[in-house]
């Protein structure tokens, strides 16, 4: 399978704490992306990290990316209520599509 | 920007019986697909659209129909619904790597 595998599955912290998620996959990539999904809504593109990049910042989001070992992680800092979510990597390959992982849930205590 | 628009938001079919879910999308994005997400499996592509007048087969096509209408439209079509066809459906589309997709709400089908 393509699919980028997700670990942990679940994840529950305090708000102010760092949050990290990981993800690991087997084929080449042109770029992985990450997604935040709410309950019941659609998915919301957070960051997007090229094959050639190695880390990237977006607000309290790091994203790093090794593809020697074919894995990828995303940092949340200074966790807040409001980032309780689902959290989703996708792989997109030379054709454009993206394949999901099946995601973390993470819950931010207040 | 209104996005991505999903419609229905919510149906119950009965076994065999057919119904199309519509999506458009209004950021003229030539790429355009329908996911499929049911507990415990995250999404899986069923059809995508790379451009206006093409289709292609994603990874859980059967059973499902699509058609690209125009550059704005992709309508998902479910010719005989099944139980197993139960699971919430997405559009979503895409230009530039760099934004990455845009999904819409979502429709959550029930086949009883």
């Amino acid at each position: 399978s393509q699919q980028g595998e997700e670990d942990p599955q679940a994840l529950s912290i305090q708000e102010g704490e760092n949050a990290t998620m990981n993800c690991s996959y087997k084929t080449s990539i042109n770029n992985l992306q990450w997604y935040r999904q709410n309950s019941g809504r659609g998915l919301v593109h957070l960051i997007l990290i090229r094959s050639n990049e190695r880390e990237k910042h977006s607000g309290r989001l790091r994203v790093t990316l090794d593809t020697s070992k074919k894995s990828s992680s995303l940092l949340i800092t200074a966790s807040r209520a409001a980032d309780t979510a689902s959290y989703f990597c996708a792989l997109a390959g030379n054709t454009g599509k993206l394949i999901f992982g099946q995601g973390t849930t993470l819950q931010v205590k207040p | 920007n209104a996005g991505v628009t999903q419609t229905p938001k919510f149906q119950v079919l009965k076994t065999g019986q057919s119904m199309t879910l519509q999506c458009a999308q209004d950021m003229n994005h030539n790429s355009m697909y329908w996911y499929r997400q049911d507990p415990g499996m995250g999404l899986r592509l069923i059809y995508y659209s790379a451009s206006e007048g093409t289709t292609d087969k994603g990874e859980v096509p059967n059973g499902y129909n699509v058609s690209r209408l125009n550059k704005r439209e992709f309508s998902l079509r479910l010719e005989s619904a099944a139980p197993s066809q139960t699971s919430v459906y997405f559009c979503a589309s895409s230009d530039q790597d760099i934004r990455g997709y845009t999904f819409g709400s979502g429709t959550r089908l029930t086949v009883v």
